[in-house]
């Protein structure tokens, strides 16, 4: 049964305090691992796209990295507009069904 | 703007009541889905189609139903036979995978809560 496990639930950072989110998977036949950001009351927002090991996508302050078994969101000097809830998914080799991980809660004080 | 829209944002079931959820997306995506959030738990798929006029199950699709009769629209029935229906509701659409992953897009979600 595919799994996805995220870590730490909930992170409270002060401004300018780096820190890395992981999501780590059990899927047989990984075709993508999708990073959604998710504003309180709002739908989630799409973030990156990784394919396979080694691969790192960039977005301002985020990276996103991927291994065989999991995958990090770095926030390199959080402001509190990144205070979110992140969520990580997986896709496997067929279909387009995505499974979720429970999401980690970013709180970004000033 | 090009996007998903859910409506009502706010709904409230009675006991024994049968509430449908409006999706509609301006996106021309084939395929869409409904996904259920409770907190702490990430995003369940209750159902999803690739195609108009069908539909699959999710991992949680009892107690709700849905139709395609329309590209554009994926309306999601949660009926009563759904004892515990409280729960944030998303909508979310995507090209049909041809080799290169498209992520889906989401709508702003329906909060439902019994009266």
């Amino acid at each position: 049964e595919d799994q996805v496990t995220q870590s730490p639930e909930a992170l409270r950072l002060q401004e300018g305090e780096s820190s890395s989110l992981n999501c780590s998977y059990t899927v047989s036949g990984l075709r993508g691992l999708f990073w959604y950001r998710q504003d309180p009351g709002k739908g989630p927002e799409f973030l990156f796209t990784l394919y396979s090991a080694g691969e790192e996508k960039e977005k301002e302050r985020l990276k996103a990295t991927l291994t065989k078994k999991e995958s990090f969101l770095h926030i390199t000097a959080p402001k509190p507009e990144d205070s979110a809830t992140y969520l990580c998914a997986v896709q496997k080799a067929a279909g387009n069904k995505l499974t979720f991980g429970g999401g980690t809660r970013v709180l970004v004080k000033p | 703007d090009g996007g998903i829209t859910q409506s009502p944002k706010y709904l409230f079931r009675k006991e024994g009541q049968n509430v449908t959820l409006s999706c509609e997306q301006n996106l021309n995506h084939d395929a869409m889905y409904w996904y259920r959030q409770d907190p702490g738990q990430g995003l369940r798929l209750i159902y999803y189609s690739q195609i108009v006029n069908d539909f699959q199950k999710g991992d949680i699709a009892e107690g709700y139903s849905v139709s395609r009769e329309k590209k554009e629209s994926f309306p999601l029935t949660v009926t009563s036979a759904q004892k515990n229906p409280t729960a944030f509701y998303l909508c979310a659409s995507s090209p049909l995978d041809r080799g290169s992953n498209q992520p889906q897009h989401f709508g702003d979600g329906t909060r439902l809560s019994i009266l």
